[in-house]
């Protein structure tokens, strides 16, 4: 089985300022990783997705993430925030292989952009 | 394709009363899950198919839950006898099956479950 906790429920930060989300997955098989964003009143929408290769993985909307297999943890970053980035972020993983895919969500961070 | 469409998007029922709920995945797709998201919280798998068999169901889903997919295209989620702790949202996922490789899952809108 695997676990993932997201350490912030909440970050607040500025316009034009950096962000980082952070994420830590438990499990007792190889995972691939995901990042997913919520709008309000929305469904999942996939920021991007570590498979395999290169650790740093970039993804839409200016958003990037680094998996560090030793620490267990796949945090994501974004050099400059905007006020459109107001919404909740889920990391997600899902076992190497397994059949169907399933997905494992954290609980979530909600960031609020302030101008 | 329009993406994975939910109906509705919002659904306010008593308790004790049932409630069915309609997803239409992405066409091609054969993989379609049923995830429950409450309040404050991240979403938890309950169930998926591949094309209209259910393989996999959560402890989650209660004798209470039952999901179909009679032709491998639509899926409909009922819940019987709802009570206050159904209230959340339910989201619906498809994607591909592809030999040997993660795929992504789009999600639908989802459908909020009001219990009264």
């Amino acid at each position: 089985a695997q676990s993932v906790t997201q350490l912030d429920s909440q970050v607040p930060v500025f316009e034009e300022a950096p962000v980082e989300l952070r994420c830590n997955y438990s499990s007792s098989v190889s995972v691939y990783l995901f990042w997913y964003v919520q709008y309000p009143n929305q469904g999942l929408q996939l920021l991007l997705k570590y498979l395999s290769g290169s650790t740093l993985v970039k993804g839409i909307n200016g958003f990037e993430a680094e998996f560090n297999k030793s620490q267990t943890s796949f945090h994501l970053r974004k050099p400059s925030v905007h006020i459109s980035d107001t919404a909740e972020y889920f990391c997600a993983v899902s076992e190497l292989w397994a059949a169907g895919n399933k997905l494992t969500f954290g609980g979530g961070t909600r960031v609020l952009v302030k101008p | 394709d329009t993406g994975v469409s939910q109906d509705p998007r919002h659904k306010i029922t008593k308790r004790g009363q049932n409630v069915t709920f309609r997803c239409d995945p992405i066409s091609e797709h054969n993989r379609l899950y049923w995830y429950r998201q409450t309040l404050g919280q991240g979403p938890e798998f309950l169930t998926y198919f591949q094309n209209e068999a259910q393989l996999e169901k959560s402890r989650l889903l209660s004798d209470r839950f039952s999901a179909e997919r009679p032709k491998g295209s639509f899926s409909t989620l009922e819940i019987q006898r709802t009570e206050q702790g159904d209230s959340a949202m339910y989201l619906c996922a498809s994607s591909p099956v592809t030999q040997g490789a993660n795929t992504e899952a789009f999600f639908g809108q989802g459908t909020r479950l009001t219990v009264v």
